[in-house]
């Protein structure tokens, strides 16, 4: 029962470097979710997307892109990373009945 | 602007006593809300939720309030179990056209043996 999976788990980049976090839920749902979390600012929400096709800026967008692959994968990527995206990364997808968000187990990301 | 607000970023409850972490929101359009409870190294669990058209709902040891005048919500864990220290946030949603789920900052619980 493997839910709401990310990779990598934990990742160091240079700055200026790029890459992809990759998420993909099993649970047939149509929002998925990117969060991040940092000390004393909790879960912070980078981007989402309501259904296949579709993405919206959250809370802090800035220096992130995303891409709804399928109904199943949602990705984030960072074109060039910055010593300020250093945190952990969740995913998350979401019920459609009761409205309840299923995470991802995290990536830690640190930009050097 | 912080929508979402956890203003104690930490509580210590001796077990068996109960446990009372609040929230205080700002956006009046917000009518769904959710308890998460996170461990070190994991993603965050859900845990109880509650819509506007209630002020109450139960879930076994867990019980959240909602007082819409206030803007503010409180979750109730009697009695805690030191199995219950990890970090809550609690999450706000928006009326139906929305899927935006903001989270406040979280307090930090330890029930203490």
């Amino acid at each position: 029962n493997a839910g709401v999976t990310q990779t990598p788990k934990f990742q160091v980049l240079k700055t200026g470097q790029s890459m992809t976090l990759q998420c993909a839920q099993d649970m047939n749902h149509n929002s998925m979710y990117w969060y991040r979390q940092d000390p004393g600012m909790g879960l912070r929400l980078i981007y989402y997307s309501a259904s296949e096709g579709t993405t919206d800026k959250g809370e802090v967008p800035n220096g992130y892109n995303v891409s709804r692959l399928n109904k199943r994968e949602f990705s984030l990527r960072l074109e060039s990373a910055a010593p300020s995206q250093t945190s952990v990364y969740f995913c998350a997808s979401k019920t459609d009945n009761t409205g309840e968000l299923f995470f991802g187990e995290g990536s830690r990301l640190t930009v050097l | 602007d912080q929508q979402v607000k956890q203003n104690s970023p930490s509580l210590s409850v001796q077990e068996g006593r109960i446990s009372i972490l609040n929230c205080d929101y700002t956006n009046s359009m917000f009518d769904y809300f959710l308890w998460y409870k996170k461990y070190p190294a994991e993603g965050p669990t859900f845990l109880i939720s509650i819509s506007s058209i209630k002020d109450k709902n139960e879930d076994g040891r867990f019980t959240v309030f909602l007082n819409k005048s206030a803007k503010h919500l409180s979750l109730h864990i009697v009695p805690s179990q030191p199995g219950d220290s990890a970090v809550y946030f609690c999450a706000a949603s928006g009326a139906s056209g929305t899927y935006k789920y903001i989270f406040g900052t979280g307090t930090r619980l330890k029930v203490l043996a």
